[in-house]
């Protein structure tokens, strides 16, 4: 199974600000079409996560372009440029490569 | 509006059956891969299993945990899919989530709808 790390835990953040979540795969998630399969994903408080990135760098229909994907191989980032206090909750890795799909530990955004 | 909404959680006891009902709105799940996840009280997100659309066989995948417990089938006549989950175990308990794989990736990730959950607890 391919093991997904996350850090930090946990992330204080002050509004406007920017905040960068990384992501590491225990092996490579670039598959032969050339694709790397990492989403991250986005849990708010009491709600169902939702996806925000898809094939490492591709913003869901409907995320704010303040939301960045970035990285190959086993190493990966999300950035939030700005942060905004609808922000919080907890983030979510997840590689698609093979199954089992495998999720990363999650990193919990918070507002200083 | 494209929707999915989870029931038939509830508590069990261990080694009972329970089955969980995706039911769709707002789009032909045939075609798509329908998937399901679980996340333990407390707990992160985990994978539970797949079945793929109709163009790819309907076929199934699980986790390694639930494999050969769990069966997920769907009906398309009805617009549901579902979670059948035999010998329930009580590290079975955990909000149950139905996903649609929306973003055709050439693989099966990319889930852009999430159902709102059901609970199951599995006590005795």
């Amino acid at each position: 199974d391919i093991v997904m790390t996350q850090s930090p835990l946990s992330l204080p953040v002050t509004p406007g600000e920017p905040a960068s979540i990384s992501c590491r795969s225990s092996q490579s998630l670039l598959y032969t079409n050339g694709y790397h399969y990492l989403d991250w994903y986005l849990q708010k408080p009491g709600q169902s996560p939702q996806l925000l990135i898809y094939l490492g760098s591709n913003r869901a229909s409907g995320v704010p372009d303040r939301f960045s994907g970035s990285g190959s191989g086993t190493d990966f980032t999300l950035k939030i440029s700005r942060v905004e206090a609808e922000d919080v909750g907890i983030y979510y890795c997840m590689q698609g490569r093979q199954t089992p799909l495998t999720f990363g530990g999650g990193t919990k955004v918070e507002i200083k | 509006e494209v929707q999915l909404v989870e029931s038939g959680g509830g508590l069990e006891q261990p080694g009972r059956s329970l089955r969980l009902s995706c039911t769709v709105s707002g789009f032909n799940f045939r075609d798509y891969v329908m998937s399901w996840f679980r996340q333990a009280p407390g707990k992160g997100l985990e994978w539970v299993g797949f079945i793929r659309g109709k163009s790819s066989g309907g076929t199934t995948e699980y986790a390694a945990s639930v494999r050969g417990r769990f069966t997920i089938s769907k009906d398309e006549s009805k617009n549901i899919a579902y979670l059948q989950m035999n010998s329930l175990k009580t590290e079975d308990t955990a909000v149950y989530y139905c996903t649609r794989d929306g973003v055709k990736t050439g693989k099966e990730d990319a889930f852009d709808i999430w159902g709102q959950g059901t609970m199951v607890i599995v006590s005795s």
